[in-house]
């Protein structure tokens, strides 16, 4: 059992580039999402996923697209990238985020990605 | 506005020094509070889910508690092993769209 995967561990990009961040998870968890962390801030959210199908903004989605067409799969794509993209992603699921079932709302998160726009 | 702030910003204990991580928050009908620890290089792991004051829960050498106003997570007999990052974060209501609130973590380095 993976878990939530995260692709690549590590990536440098120019200013203007684009790329796409991939997260794939084998739980059959319904909820995905999208967090950056970035030093002396706590985890903001930038994207998530209810469903296959179905996505909505987070606190943060300026400059960055998702897209969930498997439940397994919801990948970040930054359309153009920018030095203040520069964080580490983390995507995080659950099996059912938002309800009152115990254990509905923790996060399984994956390990990350660390972007460096230059 | 929710807000979660830790306090303090790191800590250092000697092995075997117990102590307490704070969490204060302040949020619109509190949902849950979650405290997680993030390893260097890794994604935060759920530690304990909280939802109403007088709360506690335990986990081996963790203890959370929570009050209408703040959480702590107490250390009892810390290991070298404990240290990481300990981030709490608070969810407000129900619902898929339910924002989770995240403080800025507590680093603890725990010394043999």
């Amino acid at each position: 059992n993976a878990g939530v995967t995260q692709t690549p561990k590590f990536q440098v990009l120019k200013t203007g580039q684009s790329m796409t961040l991939q997260c794939a998870q084998d739980m059959n968890h319904e909820y995905m999402s999208w967090y950056r962390q970035d030093p002396g801030m706590g985890l903001r959210l930038i994207h998530y996923s209810v469903g296959a199908g179905i996505t909505d903004q987070g606190e943060v989605p300026n400059g960055y697209n998702v897209s969930r067409s498997t439940t397994e799969d919801f990948p970040l794509r930054l359309l153009s990238a920018a030095p203040s993209q520069t964080s580490v992603y983390f995507c995080a699921s659950s099996y059912a985020y938002g309800g009152l079932a115990a254990g509905a709302n923790v996060l399984t998160f994956g390990a990350g990605s660390r972007l460096t726009v230059l | 506005e929710d807000q979660v702030t830790q306090s303090p910003e790191a800590l250092r204990l000697q092995e075997g020094e117990s102590s307490s991580l704070n969490c204060s928050y302040t949020v619109s009908g509190l949902r849950g509070l979650f405290w997680y620890r993030q390893d260097p290089g890794k994604g935060p792991e759920f530690l304990f889910t909280l939802y109403s004051a007088g709360e506690e829960k335990e986990k081996e050498r963790l203890k959370a508690t929570l009050t209408k106003k703040e959480s702590f997570l107490h250390i009892t007999a810390p290991k070298p092993e404990d240290s990481a990052t300990y981030l709490c974060a608070v969810q407000a209501y129900t619902g898929a769209n339910s924002k989770l609130t995240f403080g800025k973590g507590i680093t603890l380095s725990v010394r043999p």
